[in-house]
């Protein structure tokens, strides 16, 4: 049980595109879904949470109209990285709370964005 | 504000030998979530262990044990007869429990390489 899937798991596009990534928790209601970012050999960095028809909230430094979060059901989430530049270009990753255990959070496969 | 330290950036072994990464944390909360992830280089999080702040038993499973010492602020992970599929990078991550949304803080993960 708790299983999220991601898609699509690797993007390549040219600079100026916007590029949609879905999140879903497939056998449990997500309460909450997380977006993370993550650079080479770096941690996981949090960019935004999301709970269910609400407005995502966003960490410091991180531009909600660059980054566009919709949480339209318990079991989908998007992230849209707007008019893509290759500084977009990184590793980014969902996870879902609600499933078991309690309080843990399942990861997506991620999505790997290449903006040439 | 939370932290978690995870020292070890990079350790190597030899197939067989036991492995210890280590995690040291820090927190004001008195309630809290420790937690364990690995991360293989196909890059997708896995959910390893769940800990709850007021159970400091320590647990094992199969191959993994964790040693959760509330009075060192410490929750390290021992691999046990290393194999060459546990390459992978591994997180420590601490949760916050203020609201409803559970986020994490990640330790900077530990590379472990386990050579044949």
């Amino acid at each position: 049980g708790a299983v999220v899937s991601q898609h699509p798991s690797r993007v390549i596009c040219k600079s100026g595109t916007s590029v949609k990534i879905e999140c879903r928790s497939l056998d449990f209601q997500a309460t909450t879904m997380f977006w993370y970012r993550q650079f080479p050999k770096k941690s996981l960095m949090l960019m935004a949470t999301s709970n269910e028809g609400s407005k995502a909230t966003y960490e410091q430094g991180v531009e909600k109209d660059k980054f566009l979060i919709n949480h339209a059901s318990l079991t989908l989430s998007t992230l849209t990285v707007t008019s893509a530049h290759p500084e977009d270009s990184s590793f980014y990753i969902c996870s879902a709370s609600g499933g078991d255990p309690p309080g843990a959070q399942h990861f997506g496969d991620g999505t790997r964005l290449s903006i040439l | 504000a939370q932290k978690v330290t995870q020292a070890q950036t990079e350790i190597s072994v030899v197939e067989k030998e036991d492995v210890t990464l280590d995690c040291v944390y820090e927190t004001r909360d008195t309630t809290y979530y420790l937690f364990w992830y690995k991360q293989p280089p196909s890059g997708e999080l896995v959910f390893l262990i769940r800990r709850n702040s007021f159970d400091e038993q320590n647990e094992i499973s199969g191959r993994y044990s964790w040693n959760f010492q509330k009075s060192t602020s410490s929750f390290n992970f021992t691999i046990t007869a290393s194999q060459v599929v546990d390459s992978a990078v591994y997180f420590c991550a601490l949760s916050d429990p203020s609201g409803s949304a559970r986020q994490l803080t990640f330790g900077s993960g530990t590379q472990l390489t386990v050579l044949p």
